[in-house]
This record gives structure tokens, sequence and C-alpha cells, in this order.
């Protein structure tokens, strides 16, 4: 099993390009996440997905859209990148919601300059 | 909302001391409690997960309590080595079908020879 897996691992972009990371889990997990961490900060949720064709907003959402077409794979679109989108974006994925263990991927550095 | 804080925020240890790292929550309603291991540059590594039901979690040298009605949770490293060098982050989910996950901003753990 690779787990969780997340492409690319870094990537530089200039304000206003735009671009997808794209998360694969190959444990059959329901739920998937994708979250940005930031210095100081902490994780911070930014869109989830509860099933193959559902997502949802979370804490962070504005500047980015995802979409859950197979269950396996979760992607994350930023469609005009910022400076202020710089971050490290990490996807997670679970069994179901509370009460399971969630799994990281090995996150994606994304600079914008 | 739910705040998570984690004292230390670096923690320096010469090898082989029994350490403990905290953590605290704003919100005792909480389904479970989940440590993380983080190593520069990575993803994170679930280390426990304790349920909202249990008081203590344990694997290998990793001991982990949580005491709900105070808002806390600890974890104690037994004998702690080089190889333990690492951020540990606390993440406690608030008890929805969505699994969220609020995150502390982590200890930065340095254990020298």
């Amino acid at each position: 099993n690779a787990g969780v897996t997340q492409t690319p691992k870094f990537r530089v972009l200039k304000t206003g390009q735009s671009m997808t990371l794209l998360c694969a889990q190959d444990m059959n997990h329901e739920y998937m996440y994708w979250y940005r961490q930031d210095p100081g900060m902490g994780l911070r949720l930014i869109h989830y997905s509860v099933g193959e064709g559902t997502t949802a907003k979370g804490e962070v959402p504005d500047g980015y859209n995802v979409s859950r077409l197979k269950k396996q794979n979760f992607l994350l679109g930023l469609e005009s990148a910022a400076p202020s989108q710089t971050s490290v974006y990490f996807c997670a994925s679970s069994y179901s919601g509370s009460y399971n263990e969630q799994f990281f991927g090995p996150g994606t550095r994304l600079t914008v300059l | 909302k739910q705040e998570v804080t984690q004292i230390p925020a670096a923690l320096s240890v010469p090898e082989g001391e029994n350490l403990v790292l905290n953590c605290s929550f704003t919100d005792s309603a909480i389904y479970n409690l989940q440590w993380f291991r983080q190593d520069p540059g990575k993803g994170l590594t679930s280390l426990l997960l304790i349920q909202s039901s249990q008081r203590e979690q344990t694997s290998g040298r990793l001991n982990a309590s949580l005491d709900k009605s105070s808002g806390r949770s600890t974890l104690y490293i037994a004998a702690s080595q080089p190889g333990d060098s690492a951020t540990y982050l606390c993440a406690v989910d608030r008890g929805s079908t969505l699994g969220r996950l609020y995150f502390g901003r982590g200890t930065q753990l340095t254990v020298w020879p």
C-alpha cells in the first residue's frame, strides 16, 4: 500500500497562474481532506469530501476549488494563484469521519511569486 | 471554536531522558485526540489516537493520556533517543460526521546524544 500520495512535491508559480494538486489514496477511504500549513498557524482545513462526488468548504476555502470524481482521488485547484497561497499543502484521508485515524500525505510545497 | 495549545513550543533534552509534551483544548466535548509526528520537510505520521471514552493509549515508548474534563492531553516519551527529534502535533476532533481535526502549533523536540 502506498497510503496517501501527493503530486507534485514542489512547485513555483507566478501570481495569476493556475495549477492543480493531486491527492491519491489506496486505502478505500471515504473521507478526504486538504489542509494548509503555515509557520506559526498550525494546519488549517481548506476543503473536504465525505465521499465520491461530494465536496464541502472548510475553514479557509477562498481561492481554492476541489473535485472528487473518483473515490481514490481528491484534487485541489488554484485558479489564480496569489502570494498569500504560498504554503505547504497536505492531503489526508480516513475511513469515515469521527473516531477514525487520519492518514496524511507527504505534502506539496508551493511558492507563489 | 475549538482552540488547541501545545506547551512547550520547543524542547531540547539529552538522550535517555523521559519527557512530557502537553496539549490543551478549550472545548472538552471531543470525539478523539490524535498525536502526530512531523519530520522536517515531511508529512505527518500518526502516533496515537485516543477515543473520548479512553484515558490513555500506549505504543512502544510512547504513552498518551487524555483528561477530557480538564481539556488536557499529555504525550510521554520514555528513554528518548536522537531519532525522536521531530515536531509533535496534537489534534482534536470536536465530534461531527466530518471528523475535522483542530491542530495545535506543535512542540519541536530535539534530543541530543
